[in-house]
């Protein structure tokens, strides 16, 4: 089945402990997105990536880092977390990342707590 | 710069009612606009979209919405609504930044349905 997957779910940790969010798509596509969702804002783009080792800020990606090693893979790391990051996160892959011609898959979300 | 606004951040109806969630847009240069929805505890799914040619567009499970340049609207209806309508959904335009298109989303709308 093609999915997006994403792991934790479901994460409550405290300020300042390095975390890491995976995500993982089996559909071979070359861009990859993560957002975060807050009540109000709708969702908001961190970082993307259009393809393996090609990685590019989006509108809010203070205090947030990525990597793309691998096609599949492109997680999103919290080096020291803090409260303000407290959200639901959501990572998504389409083919080419062009909106127009190219859906948007996206994982189930992770939704994060920072105490 | 483009955005999106959507009108209402809780609609509620009853079953069989018609369905009617607003969104707004500002852009200058010919949009091109979506719909999503998101299911509780699951990631946005693609609703439908507006790229060129006609300027109502029809979507999976019965929703519609049509594009009017003149009110720079994208409303999403459906006639009817089922229980399993209750979601949250997206409006959303296709914006050029950073040399790449992207996606903007509104704020969300959450509707509820009542028996």
């Amino acid at each position: 089945e093609a999915q997006v997957t994403q792991n934790p779910r479901y994460l409550i940790t405290v300020t300042g402990k390095k975390l890491t969010v995976t995500c993982s798509q089996n559909m071979n596509h070359e861009y990859m997105s993560w957002y975060r969702q807050d009540p109000g804002l709708g969702l908001r783009q961190i970082y993307y990536s259009m393809n393996v080792e090609v990685t590019d800020k989006g509108d809010v990606p203070e205090g947030y880092k990525v990597s793309r090693k691998e096609k599949r893979n492109f997680p999103l790391i919290l080096e020291s977390p803090s409260p303000n990051q407290t959200s639901l996160y959501f990572c998504a892959s389409s083919i080419y990342g062009e909106p127009v011609t190219d859906e948007q898959f996206f994982g189930p979300g992770t939704r994060l707590t920072v105490l | 710069a483009q955005s999106v606004t959507q009108l209402g951040s809780h609609v509620s109806v009853s079953e069989g009612a018609l369905v009617l969630l607003r969104c707004n847009y500002s852009s200058s240069v010919p949009p091109y606009l979506f719909w999503y929805v998101q299911y509780p505890n699951q990631g946005l799914q693609l609703l439908l979209k507006y790229t060129t040619g006609a300027t109502l567009v029809k979507g999976i499970n019965g929703f519609e919405a049509e594009f009017k340049k003149s009110e720079t609207s994208f409303h999403l209806t459906k006639p009817s609504a089922h229980m399993s309508d209750a979601a949250e959904y997206f409006c959303a335009v296709s914006a050029f930044s950073g040399g790449y298109n992207k996606l903007i989303f509104g704020a969300g709308t959450r509707l509820a349905v009542h028996p």
